[in-house]
C-alpha cells in the first residue's frame, strides 16, 4: 500500500503565484519529512525538510507546513518562477529509509 | 568532481541478460543506496549500505544483487534481465551512521536501463 499520499499529480501555476503540493503518511513512526526536487533526466536534490516537532520551516521562497495531529504536511512554493517547473517528490523516512510520495509535476507558465 | 556518479548512463539490453550498473561517491559518506524509478515516475529504495554492510534489502527479485567493495562503491548487478526491469535506477548516498534519518540523501544522475 501507499505509505505516502501526494497530491495533486499535476499542477499548473501563473509565474507569480504560490504552487501548493500535499502529502499524507499513515505510518507515526517517521521522524523526517524531506522534499525533493527532480529535473528531467537528472536524479531528485533534497530541497527543504522538516522535522515533526516543528510545525513550519522556511527555506527563502519554500515553506513546508507540517501537521503531526492530521498525519499531512505540504510545500509552498511563493512567487513561482519557471526555473521551478520540475517534479516534486515528498518523502518520509525513519531509520534512513525513505518512502517516497507519487511525486507532482508542477509547471509554471508565464 | 561529481559527488554521486554511476555508469552507465544509458544501458539497452536484451531480456535475459546479465549487466551490471557502478556507482561511486566521492562525498565521503557511509551509507549507500540503490532505487528504483518506474515509467510513472514512482521511486522505490531497493537496497542500502553502511559501510559495506547491507542494512535495507526490501522486497527486491533475487536477481538483483547489490556488491560494495568499500565504502565509496556501491554496485548493481542484474541477472537474467526481464522487461519490467526497465526503469532508471538511481545510487545515492548519506552521512549518517546507520539508523539516523535526518540525513540528507545525495542523488546520482540515474541509469536509464530499457531491456527488449
Amino acid at each position: 500500500q501507499q505509505q505516502v499520499k501526494q497530491s495533486p499529480q499535476s499542477l499548473i501555476v501563473q509565474k507569480g503565484g504560490i504552487s501548493i503540493i500535499n502529502c499524507a503518511y499513515e505510518n507515526t513512526a517517521f521522524d523526517y519529512f524531506p522534499w525533493y526536487q527532480q529535473f528531467p533526466g537528472k536524479g531528485p536534490a533534497l530541497l527543504i525538510a522538516i522535522r515533526p516537532d516543528v510545525s513550519e520551516k522556511k527555506e527563502g521562497r519554500f515553506t513546508i507546513s507540517f501537521n503531526k495531529s492530521a498525519k499531512q504536511f505540504s510545500l509552498h512554493i511563493m512567487d513561482s518562477q519557471p526555473g521551478d517547473s520540475a517534479t516534486y517528490f515528498c518523502a518520509a523516512s525513519r531509520h534512513e529509509k525513505l518512502t517516497f510520495g507519487t511525486g507532482t509535476r508542477l509547471t509554471i507558465i508565464p | 568532481d561529481t559527488a554521486v556518479s554511476q555508469t552507465p548512463k544509458y544501458l539497452v539490453t536484451q531480456m535475459g541478460n546479465d549487466k551490471s550498473i557502478k556507482c561511486e561517491q566521492n562525498l565521503g559518506h557511509d551509507t549507500m543506496y540503490w532505487y528504483k524509478q518506474d515509467s510513472k515516475k514512482f521511486l522505490k529504495i531497493m537496497f542500502s549500505y553502511n559501510n559495506k554492510e547491507l542494512i535495507i534489502n526490501e522486497t527486491v527479485p533475487n536477481r538483483f544483487s547489490p556488491k560494495s567493495p568499500d565504502k565509496a562503491h556501491l554496485n548493481l548487478h542484474i541477472n537474467s534481465l526481464e522487461l519490467g526491469d526497465s526503469a532508471v535506477y538511481f545510487c545515492a548516498s548519506s552521512q549518517g551512521p546507520g539508523g539516523v534519518s535526518q540525513e540528507t540523501q545525495y542523488f546520482g544522475p540515474g541509469t536509464r536501463l530499457l531491456v527488449l
